[in-house]
C-alpha cells in the first residue's frame, strides 16, 4: 500500500518568514495530493491540493509543488502569520472507486509573532 | 466545498456502555465515508471505510465487533463504540468523499471520554 512520509514533525518560524513542509510517497499510481490544516480540537480543513498532471499550484500565500519522478511534494507558506499556526497534514491517493487517502504524520507549525 | 456534519461533538459515557456517533453529508451523496481516530498530537488513524449498503472494511487491528459501523443511506454513516472502556477515549472524526471522488471533507469530530 501507499506510504507517506512527512517532514519536519515540528516547524517553528518567525512571523513573516516562509515555511516549507515536505512529503514523499511510495505508490507511483497516486495522482492526487491534498494538504489539510488542523487547528487544535477542530476538523482538518482542505487548504490546497494538486493533481499529478500539474507541477505547481498557488493560492495567495500558499503553494504546493509536485515532483512525480522523485515522488515528493511540498507545501510552501510565505509571509507566515500567527494564525497559520496549526498542524498540517499531507495526503496521497490513487484513482479508482475505492479512493482512500493516506495521510502523513503531520507537521506542527508554530509562527511566533 | 461539501459539508459533512458530525454529532455529537462531545460525549462522556460510563465504562461498559455504548456510544453512537453520526456522520452526515449535508449537501451531497457520499457512497463512501471514512472513520478515523486521532490521539493528541498524532496523525489521523484510519479505522474503517464505510460503504453505503454494504459491510464496512476495517483496518488491521481494529475490532469490528467493538466499533460497529452502519452506512444505511447515502448521507448517513454511524459509528457505535460498544462496551466502551477508558482506553477508547479519543477524538473520532469522519470524512466523506465528494462527487469527484478524490476530494474528501471532514466532519467536526467527536471527543469521546469514557469514565
Amino acid at each position: 500500500g501507499e506510504n507517506v512520509e512527512q517532514h519536519p514533525s515540528t516547524l517553528s518560524v518567525q512571523e513573516g518568514d516562509s515555511a516549507v513542509i515536505k512529503c514523499t510517497y511510495s505508490d507511483s499510481a497516486s495522482n492526487y495530493f491534498p494538504w489539510y490544516k488542523q487547528e487544535l480540537g477542530k476538523r482538518p480543513q482542505l487548504i490546497i491540493d494538486i493533481r499529478s498532471n500539474v507541477g505547481e499550484k498557488k493560492d495567495q500565500r500558499i503553494a504546493v509543488t509536485l515532483n512525480k519522478t522523485a515522488k515528493h511534494f511540498s507545501l510552501h507558506i510565505t509571509e507566515t502569520q500567527p494564525e497559520d499556526s496549526a498542524v498540517y497534514f499531507c495526503a496521497a491517493s490513487r484513482p479508482g472507486g475505492s479512493y482512500i487517502p493516506t495521510f502523513g504524520r503531520g507537521t506542527s507549525l508554530i509562527v511566533h509573532p | 466545498g461539501a459539508v459533512v456534519s458530525q454529532h455529537p461533538s462531545w460525549v462522556i459515557c460510563k465504562s461498559g456502555t455504548s456510544v453512537k456517533i453520526e456522520c452526515r453529508s449535508l449537501d451531497f451523496q457520499a457512497t463512501t465515508m471514512f472513520w478515523y481516530r486521532q490521539f493528541p498530537k498524532q496523525s489521523l488513524m484510519l479505522m474503517a471505510t464505510s460503504n453505503e449498503g454494504s459491510k464496512a472494511t476495517y483496518e488491521q487491528g481494529v475490532e469490528k465487533d467493538k466499533f460497529l459501523i452502519n452506512h444505511a443511506s447515502l448521507t448517513l454513516s454511524t459509528l457505535t463504540v460498544t462496551s466502551a472502556h477508558p482506553e477508547d477515549s479519543s477524538f473520532y472524526i469522519c470524512s466523506a468523499a465528494g462527487v469527484s471522488g478524490n476530494t474528501i471533507y471532514f466532519g467536526e469530530g467527536s471527543w469521546l471520554t469514557v469514565v
